[in-house]
């Protein structure tokens, strides 16, 4: 299930299931997106990316989904492994902008 | 070589102690960035520099200093800290501050503790 709160929001699956992790944004100039990936103790690491002008995109394994209209994105990590127990960011920027990073989803894999 | 090299890996530093953070990389990346990590929050933005020279600060107390000798490295120098300054500091290169598919790489950080 998932938590929200004063804590890092949390998202417990079962290994080999599917998991979905969201994620809202708030500049409606952003035109980048990216999902890190950060385990503990190291720093975060790239999973994929899209621009503004798609609404899908594939790697392994892995789909990023945005939906401009209501301003949300989505990491799908599919069949879900237990190396895959990490927290999850998304970053957004726009023309010359750093990123800026969303809150963060801890994921946990549960075997 | 992929990648961005941090060290130290760990410091432990009373508040008046000067120290210096280092950061490496040798993608021929023109832009490198500082972020601060506290636990379970994103990074924060510190400090971007642009070929070189300093793009962004974002109101960082000048007890941090950042200082790019050369196109691949990437100082912070510290003085004066106070115990709240405790975080993972973590710098990150990307290609240029401009345009789509601006993937920014980051290094693993520091472990930062100020007594």
């Amino acid at each position: 299930g998932e938590s929200v709160g004063l804590h890092l929001p949390t998202l417990s699956v079962q290994e080999g299931d599917n998991s979905i992790i969201n994620c809202a944004y708030s500049n409606s100039a952003s035109d980048y997106f990216i999902w890190y990936k950060q385990e503990s103790g190291k720093g975060p690491q790239f999973i994929i990316d899209i621009r503004s002008n798609m609404d899908k995109r594939q790697g392994q394994r892995v789909t990023v989904l945005l939906n401009k209209t209501v301003k949300h994105l989505s990491l799908q990590i599919a069949a879900t492994q237990p190396g895959d127990s990490a927290v999850y960011f998304c970053a957004e920027s726009s023309g010359n902008t750093p990123l800026v990073f969303g809150k963060g989803t801890r994921l946990s894999v549960i075997a | 070589d992929t990648e961005v090299t941090q060290t130290p890996k760990h410091l432990v530093m009373g508040m008046t102690n000067k120290k210096s953070l280092k950061c490496e990389q040798h993608m021929g990346h023109r832009a490198m960035y500082w972020y601060k990590q506290k636990a379970k929050k994103p990074p924060e933005l510190m400090f971007v520099y642009s070929y070189e020279k300093l793009s962004i600060n974002e109101s960082v107390p000048s007890r941090f200093s950042p200082e790019c000798p050369n196109s691949s490295l990437l100082n912070l120098h510290l003085h004066a800290l106070q115990p709240e300054d405790s975080a993972l500091y973590l710098c990150a290169s990307s290609l240029n501050l401009a345009g789509a598919y601006n993937e920014q790489f980051f290094g693993p950080g520091t472990r930062l503790t100020v007594l």
